[in-house]
């Protein structure tokens, strides 16, 4: 079955506590993104990869590092966490940006 | 600059109205590629269309039509005849193939259906 699968799925943390969220797609696909959901401010781009080693930042990257070693991993990761990093995480992948993007289940995230 | 804008933070109607979600979105590149996607109160994200900025051509699918306005910025999306399994946060999102290499989302409409 095509998918991108994340985990953990729920994750409580305390501040500076490093934690990394992997992400894990089996469609071959070259493009694979992080988001943050957060009330009222819709889906947020952190980083996303163009391909193997190829990382870029989106809109919101303070305070989170990706890597892209191999085509189907793109892991987040956060160094030292913040409260302000508390928020809903969606991993994704897609063949290029021209065309739909398939989405992982999510991660919520809590720092205390 | 390059914005999504969804303007209907919520929306709530009662089974059997139509609804139409708006998305209006700013650009200035000539090749732009528009989306929309489904979020149900499962939480998971559904891909539900995609249209090229060649292609103005309206589509329906079923209860839902795409009406794709270069002219106004916009790609307004309508549910007719809405049902409660269409009660979601509905998010429209633009994306580029040369340039920056982003998706862009808005800030999503939260559609609730009465029964």
């Amino acid at each position: 079955e095509a998918q991108v699968t994340q985990n953990p799925r729920y994750l409580i943390t305390v501040t500076g506590k490093k934690l990394t969220v992997t992400c894990s797609q089996n469609m071959n696909h070259e493009y694979m993104s992080w988001y943050r959901q957060d009330p009222g401010l819709g889906l947020r781009q952190i980083y996303y990869s163009m391909n193997v080693e190829v990382t870029d930042k989106g809109d919101v990257p303070e305070g989170y590092k990706v890597s892209r070693k191999e085509k189907r991993n793109f892991p987040l990761i956060l160094e030292s966490p913040s409260p302000n990093q508390t928020s809903l995480y969606f991993c994704a992948s897609s063949i290029g940006t021209a065309l739909e993007a398939f989405f992982g289940q999510g991660t919520r995230l809590t720092v205390v | 600059a390059q914005k999504v804008t969804q303007a209907q933070t919520e929306i709530s109607v009662v089974e059997k109205e139509d609804v139409t979600l708006d998305c209006v979105y700013e650009t200035r590149d000539t090749t732009y590629y528009l989306f929309w996607y489904k979020q149900p109160p499962s939480g998971e994200l559904v891909f539900l269309i995609r249209r090229n900025s060649f292609d103005e051509q309206n589509e329906i699918s079923g209860r839902y039509s795409w009406n794709f306005q270069k002219s106004t910025s916009s790609f307004n999306f309508t549910i007719t005849a809405s049902q409660v399994v269409d009660s979601a946060v509905y998010f429209c999102a633009l994306s580029f193939t040369s340039g920056t290499y982003k998706y862009i989302f808005g800030t999503g409409t939260r559609l609730k259906v009465l029964a």
